[in-house]
């Protein structure tokens, strides 16, 4: 049973490009989240995908946008990047529950670079 | 909005030892998990234990445990019979309805040979 799958692995680019993560979520969830991860730091909420519409949406400017294709599985696109963009991008996938105990799965993370 | 903080920036331990690393939160809400997950070098989020905020038992996962006081907004985690595989940064995390995870800043813990 595949958990969580993101591609690329670590990926660089320079400022002002787009880029563009995927993730496959866990077999059998239907929700995907999205975390960045600066060095050093905890994890941040960036927005949330079920049914193809975002859920939620954490304090990221617009330049951060998602898509969740019918398969469940999810895309993060960054525009315009920024320096401060360089962290670890992590997609966690779980059921959508409402007060919902079910842990979120989570995969390796995309290393992002910005130069 | 919710907040969670890990005051223990970096703790370290001699294997076979007992530690505990210390959270708390800020939640105006009721109806809440809290989770510790352990992050290695690997980078992958693996889920160490979690708790119903509507349980008064403090939940239990082998040589893991918690602490957790409601009234306080206290959530600590217990590592017993440390191991050398437990090296890595802990990260507790709050969650309210549609799975979204608050993180602390995470304590990097250290088990020592």
């Amino acid at each position: 049973d595949a958990g969580v799958t993101q591609s690329p692995t670590h990926l660089i680019k320079t400022r002002g490009q787009q880029v563009t993560l995927r993730c496959s979520p866990k077999s059998g969830h239907d929700t995907v989240s999205w975390y960045q991860q600066a060095l050093g730091q905890g994890p941040q909420f960036i927005f949330q995908y079920y049914e193809e519409e975002e859920r939620q949406r954490g304090n990221f400017p617009d330049r951060f946008s998602g898509h969740q294709f019918p398969n469940y599985s999810s895309e993060l696109n960054v525009n315009a990047l920024l320096l401060g963009d360089s962290a670890l991008y992590l997609c966690a996938s779980s059921l959508w529950q409402t007060y919902s105990n079910q842990p979120q799965h989570f995969g390796d993370g995309t290393r992002l670079s910005i130069l | 909005a919710q907040t969670v903080t890990q005051s223990q920036p970096e703790m370290s331990v001699q294997e076979a030892e007992t530690v505990t690393l210390s959270c708390t939160y800020d939640t105006s809400e009721n109806n809440y998990y809290l989770f510790w997950y352990k992050q290695p070098p690997s980078r992958q989020m693996i889920l160490v234990i979690r708790q119903e905020a509507y349980k008064q038992q403090n939940a239990t996962e082998n040589r893991f445990s918690v602490n957790f006081q409601k009234a306080a907004k206290s959530f600590s985690l217990k590592i017993s019979d440390s191991q050398l595989g437990d090296t890595a940064m802990y990260f507790c995390a709050f969650q309210t309805s549609g799975s979204r995870l608050t993180f602390g800043e995470g304590t990097q813990l250290t088990v020592n040979p």
